[in-house]
């Protein structure tokens, strides 16, 4: 059963660290999307990859926020340093940019900065 | 600007009522409508998807939703909600190359 597999599920980290979070889409899919998940802001599209080069970080905080992929079968997504306004869930999605599909989300990242 | 709205934040049914959510688009050119699920602790789960043709469309767990483009609207309807459809549900339109843009969600809840 093909699906966008996240890590960790939750992290809880001090103010001013680093945190990197992982994704690996779903096989043979050439687009990735990571979103941020908030109460306030719902959720928000942070960065956007196609065939692993970024066409769209506009939603990414571009002082503390990185975002990469490495590989077809990895996409990170860096925060340094870290603030307790990231806490949030980070999802990500993975698709295919041929033909019109869906996204497929990964189960998130719960991110808790203290 | 490309948006969509939810209505309702929180809607309430009793089991085996049925269930209507409200979403509307806006969106210059045609759009492609998706409606997904999220129950506590997971991730999006795809319900259904609009993107051309007939304007009733059938998704799993036995969810519809109606596209009108006079209306602006992709409402998701299922005849007799079960308890285990409580869950926050989002509407998104799809822009260029897969990217999303969410409503605000919708939380069902339901009771027995």
């Amino acid at each position: 059963d093909a699906r966008v597999t996240q890590t960790p599920r939750h992290k809880v980290t001090e103010m001013g660290q680093e945190v990197t979070m992982r994704c690996q889409p779903i096989l043979g899919h050439n687009t990735v999307f990571w979103y941020r998940q908030t109460m306030m802001q719902g959720l928000e599209l942070l960065a956007y990859f196609r065939n692993r080069a970024p066409l769209d970080d506009s939603g990414m905080p571009k002082d503390r926020f990185s975002a990469e992929m490495p590989d077809a079968t990895l996409a990170t997504l860096k925060i340094q340093p870290s603030e307790p306004r990231d806490s949030a869930v980070y999802f990500c999605a993975s698709g295919l940019r041929e033909g019109v599909t869906e996204a497929f989300f990964g189960q998130g990242t719960r991110l808790t900065v203290v | 600007a490309q948006s969509v709205t939810q209505p309702d934040i929180h809607i309430t049914v009793s089991e085996g009522a049925s269930l209507e959510l409200r979403c509307n688009y806006s969106y210059g050119a045609t759009p492609y409508l998706f409606w997904y699920v999220q129950s506590p602790g997971q991730g999006l789960q795809l319900l259904l998807k609009y993107f051309s043709g007939d304007t009733l469309v059938q998704g799993i767990k036995g969810f519809e939703a109606e596209f009108k483009r006079s209306q602006s609207s992709f409402n998701l309807r299922k005849p007799s909600v079960h308890w285990s459809d409580a869950a926050e549900y989002f509407c998104a339109v799809r822009l260029y190359g897969n990217k999303l843009v969410f409503g605000a969600g919708t939380i069902l809840r339901v009771k027995s």
